[in-house]
């Protein structure tokens, strides 16, 4: 049990351009998601916190605007990565925590932006 | 705010022998949860050992062990009969549990080399 699912795996996209990131809870409800986002050779750095049918929590010097979290329902997340630009390539990945699991984390997107 | 230290760029173990990765963390809180994920070249997170502060035992897992010092908090991992398989980035993590519960605090990380 407890598996999250990420999609895409990997993307390239134009500069200027909007790209969305998908994390599905496939067997158990997932009341708050996290997004963190990881450089290269580097620690997880925490993006934003979502709660289902709520407004996601940014952590400090996180653009909400140009990182837009939903959380509509107890399995899918998404984070729309607004007017990409080369800065915002990066590796980006999810988990999901619910009544039963928590700190399960999907595969990972790699982004990048040309 | 929690921070969590990986003093361990790099580290190396000829396979079958033993390694400890170090980690040293500072909080506030009474009650917490600590962890050791292994991210290996596909990226994929995966829980190593979870440790709850309350409970003095330290955490086991198969080959894989944890030495909770609190009081001088620190988390250390112990990888026994290292593997090829055990090669990867080691990320010490933390939270505080409760509605925050997933959100972690991660350390720099440790790249972990098996020498066969």
């Amino acid at each position: 049990g407890a598996v999250v699912s990420q999609h895409p795996s990997w993307v390239i996209c134009k500069s200027g351009t909007s790209v969305k990131i998908e994390c599905r809870s496939l067997d158990f409800q997932a009341t708050t998601m996290f997004w963190y986002r990881q450089f290269p050779k580097q620690s997880l750095m925490l993006m934003a916190t979502s709660n289902e049918g709520s407004k996601a929590t940014y952590e400090q010097g996180v653009e909400k605007d140009k990182f837009l979290i939903n959380h509509a329902s107890l399995t899918l997340s998404t984070l729309t990565v607004t007017s990409a630009h080369p800065e915002d390539s990066s590796f980006y990945i999810c988990s999901a925590s619910g009544p039963r699991f928590s700190g399960t984390f999907g595969s990972g997107t790699r982004l990048t932006v040309v | 705010a929690q921070t969590v230290t990986q003093s361990q760029p790099e580290m190396s173990v000829q396979e079958a022998e033993t390694v400890t990765l170090s980690c040293t963390y500072d909080t506030s809180e009474s009650d917490y949860y600590l962890f050791w994920y292994k991210q290996p070249p596909s990226r994929q997170m995966i829980l190593v050992i979870r440790q709850e502060a309350y409970k003095q035992q330290n955490a086991t897992e198969n080959r894989f062990s944890v030495n909770f010092q609190k009081a001088a908090k620190s988390f250390s991992l112990k990888i026994s009969d290292s593997q090829l398989g055990d090669a990867a980035m080691y990320f010490c993590a933390y939270n505080t549990g409760g509605t925050s519960y997933g959100k972690l605090t991660f350390g720099q990380g440790t790249i972990l080399t098996v020498h066969p």
